[in-house]
């Protein structure tokens, strides 16, 4: 079974920061999936990982398999980028982190 | 195109009742899987459908079920609700089969259940 270790848990930062979030894993994996929630609950999909590195806006997201360990970077951050991000990884069937609580203040 | 619909968004059932959830994929997507999300445990993955057929499984017990239609539209039920139970579920719908591989899967805005 895969364990999904996120960190940091909770985030505070001002409008404008670099943010970096982290996500280790257990157990080799086909994908990383980069999810982000806001509050009431519906799901985005982010970023879809097997290796190296995808930038999408002020995102990045980066992997490296050897080490089981991946990033996501949020540059410039704005108040709208305050939501849970998650971390999920498997072949058949997601297994989840914790997810990480950003909050953006202006 | 319209995205994954759950039906219905918000219900209230007592213990011991069943109840059952909707799930309509995008269009052309023929895989859906199923996630319970509650403040304790986090997502967990339930299990996922793909061409009418049940491809692997969470850890779950066998109170959760679910089902796939020929129009890829999958139901989950859950018999003899618990207070447990109360929680966001989730379905999401792809492409190909392998919830959760190199596959990116776009999630509805869930069913949020609650057990009283």
């Amino acid at each position: 079974k895969n364990e999904v270790e996120q960190s940091p848990q909770n985030l505070t930062a001002q409008e404008g920061e670099f943010i970096t979030i982290n996500c280790s894993y257990s157990v080799g994996i086909s994908a990383l999936h980069w999810l982000q929630q806001h509050p009431g609950g519906g799901i985005v999909s982010l970023f879809m990982l097997s290796s190296g590195k995808k930038k999408h806006g002020r995102l990045i997201a980066t992997i490296n398999i050897q080490e089981k360990h991946s990033s996501l970077h949020i540059t410039a951050s704005h108040p709208r980028d305050s939501a849970v991000y998650i971390c999920a990884v498997g072949a058949d069937g997601l297994t989840f982190g914790k997810g990480t609580h950003l909050i953006i203040q202006p | 195109k319209a995205g994954v619909t759950q039906t219905p968004r918000y219900l209230i059932k007592t213990r011991g009742q069943q109840v059952t959830l909707s799930c309509s994929p995008i269009s052309g997507h023929r895989s859906v899987s199923w996630y319970q999300q509650t403040p304790g445990q986090g997502l967990q993955f339930l299990f996922e459908y793909f061409s009418e057929t049940q491809r692997n499984k969470g850890n779950f017990p066998g109170r959760f079920s679910g089902r796939q239609f020929s129009n890829s539209r999958s139901e989950m039920n859950v018999s003899t609700l618990e207070l447990g139970d109360s929680a966001l579920y989730l379905c999401a719908s792809s492409l190909i089969a392998g919830a959760g591989g190199a596959n990116v899967l776009t999630f509805g805005a869930g069913s949020r259940l609650t057990v009283l």
